[in-house]
C-alpha cells in the first residue's frame, strides 16, 4: 500500500531555517511528481511547491526564494528546505503524490507541524 | 492565480439527508489537453485531506456512491446523496489546471 510519512517539523524562531522529509513507499518514488501543501493554523489548504521525477521544482510565490525542495531517490524521499522563516509560515506542512496527473494529490502523508515563534 | 469560490461555508445537515457543496472559478478550469483538472477532498476532525472526486466527476477508489461530483467550466459540484455522521469534516475543491488553488473549504456538520 502505497504511503507518505513527513517529519522534521518543529518550534523554531523568525529568520531560521528548518527542514522537512517526505518518506514515500509502495509506489516507484524516482518516478514521482511530488507536492508540498501547507495548511496554516484555522486557514485552508496552500499549495506552496512541487518537484518532478526528473528534479525540476515549481514553487508558489509566498515561498519562491526562501524554500527549496529536493528529492533523493536511493532514499525515496523528498525535502523541503526553509530559510528565513516567518510567523507566517507557520502551518501543518503535508506532502502529497501525483499519481496519476499533475496536481492530483491523490496520497497525503499525516503531515508535521512546523511553528514560527519568538 | 485562479480562485476557487465555495459556498456554503457552513453545511448543517440533517442525517440521511442530501447536501451539496458549489466550488466557481475565476476562470475556466479547461486545461489545454482537454480535461479539467478539479479535484475534492474531505478533511475529517484531525486526519489530513483525502481526495474523493478527481477531475471532476471520477470517484476516487473506496469513496461510498453517495459522493458524486459535477461541473464544466468554471462552476462544479460536489453532492452527497445521503449525509452519514462519518461525513462531518471539511470539503475543499482543488484545481491542477492553472497550477494549483484551493478552495475556502465548507464545513459540513450534523444539524
Amino acid at each position: 500500500e502505497a504511503q507518505l510519512v513527513e517529519s522534521g517539523g518543529g518550534l523554531v524562531k523568525p529568520g531560521e531555517s528548518l527542514r522537512l522529509s517526505c518518506a514515500g513507499s509502495g509506489f516507484i518514488f524516482r518516478a514521482a511528481w511530488m507536492n508540498w501543501v501547507r495548511q496554516s493554523p484555522g486557514k485552508g489548504l496552500e499549495w506552496i511547491g512541487r518537484i518532478k521525477a526528473g528534479g525540476t521544482t515549481d514553487y508558489a510565490a509566498p515561498v519562491k526564494g526562501r524554500f527549496s525542495i529536493s528529492r533523493d531517490n536511493s532514499k525515496d524521499t523528498m525535502y523541503l528546505q526553509m530559510n528565513n522563516l516567518k510567523t507566517e509560515d507557520t502551518a501543518v506542512y503535508y506532502c502529497a503524490w501525483d499519481g496519476t496527473f499533475y496536481f492530483d494529490m491523490g496520497l497525503w502523508g499525516q503531515g508535521t507541524t512546523v511553528t514560527v515563534s519568538s | 492565480d485562479v480562485v476557487l469560490t465555495q459556498s456554503p461555508l457552513s453545511l448543517p445537515v440533517t442525517l440521511g439527508q442530501p447536501a451539496s457543496i458549489s466550488c466557481r472559478s475565476s476562470q475556466s478550469l479547461v486545461h489545454s489537453d482537454g480535461n479539467i483538472y478539479l479535484n475534492w477532498f474531505q478533511q475529517r476532525p484531525g486526519q489530513s485531506p483525502r481526495r474523493l472526486i478527481n477531475k471532476v466527476s471520477n470517484r476516487d477508489s473506496g469513496v461510498p456512491d453517495r459522493f458524486s461530483g459535477s461541473g464544466s467550466g468554471t462552476d462544479f459540484t460536489l453532492k452527497i446523496s445521503r449525509v452519514e455522521a462519518d461525513d462531518v469534516g471539511l470539503y475543499y475543491c482543488m484545481q491542477g489546471t492553472h497550477w494549483s488553488t484551493f478552495g475556502q473549504g465548507t464545513r459540513l456538520e450534523i444539524k
